[in-house]
């Protein structure tokens, strides 16, 4: 089964620290995506990238960055954390085309990040 | 722009009952997801329904999908504690890679 790993489980952090979330996804998937969810909110889109070294804007981007200098690995990197970017952080990979569509998306276990 | 509208929003239930959670989307999509999420866990996949007129089961929990009426549903057959959870349903934008999602059904089960 394709594993999608983050490196945190919970994470505090204090205001103004720059914050870095990773996940690691050993199926050779070419899609990544960062979410966060929030109660009431849902499951809002961040970034994503289709490919390595390929970023796109999801729905949230503003005080997140990210990285795909290699295939497995997608970081999301919040410049300098707020207490507004509190939140539960869920990064998911996929294979696209075919395959990808019969799979679906594959979750990590999601981080917890408090800002205080 | 394509939406997706889960209802109900909450539901609590009786063990035993059978019950309906419905996902509707605005715009024509061939792939409708099902996720289940545990409270303070990640979401795991339940189905992924790919054609019009499909149906997945897995144990009490039965997926369907007609892409005429843009409308999949999720059947709960004699409901037990443990699917208490919430149940999402998620649709991919043909335009792009991303998925659009519901906002998620609660469904408790009570004893």
């Amino acid at each position: 089964d394709v594993k999608v790993t983050q490196s945190s489980r919970y994470l505090v952090k204090r205001t103004g620290e720059k914050v870095f979330l990773e996940c690691v996804q050993d199926m050779d998937h070419e899609n990544m995506f960062w979410y966060r969810q929030d109660p009431g909110l849902g499951l809002r889109l961040i970034y994503f990238s289709y490919d390595v070294k390929m970023k796109e804007k999801g729905d949230i981007p503003e005080g997140y960055s990210v990285s795909r200098e290699k295939k497995e690995r997608f970081s999301l990197i919040l410049e300098s954390a707020s207490t507004n970017q509190t939140s539960m952080y869920l990064c998911a990979s996929r294979k696209p085309g075919h395959m990808g569509s019969r799979i679906g998306y594959t979750f990590g276990s999601g981080t917890r990040l408090t800002v205080v | 722009e394509l939406k997706v509208e889960q209802n109900p929003l909450f539901l609590s239930m009786q063990e035993g009952k059978n019950y309906t959670i419905y996902c509707n989307y605005s715009t024509t999509s061939d792939r409708l997801y099902w996720y289940r999420q545990d409270p303070g866990k990640s979401l795991e996949s339940l189905f992924v329904l790919l054609s019009n007129g499909a149906v997945k089961q897995e144990g009490r929990l039965m997926a369907s999908l007609d892409t005429k009426a843009r409308l999949s549903t999720l059947h709960i057959t004699a409901a037990v504690h443990d699917l208490s959870a919430t149940y999402f349903c998620a649709v991919d934008n043909n335009s792009n890679y991303q998925l659009i999602w519901g906002a998620g059904t609660k469904l408790i089960i009570k004893p």
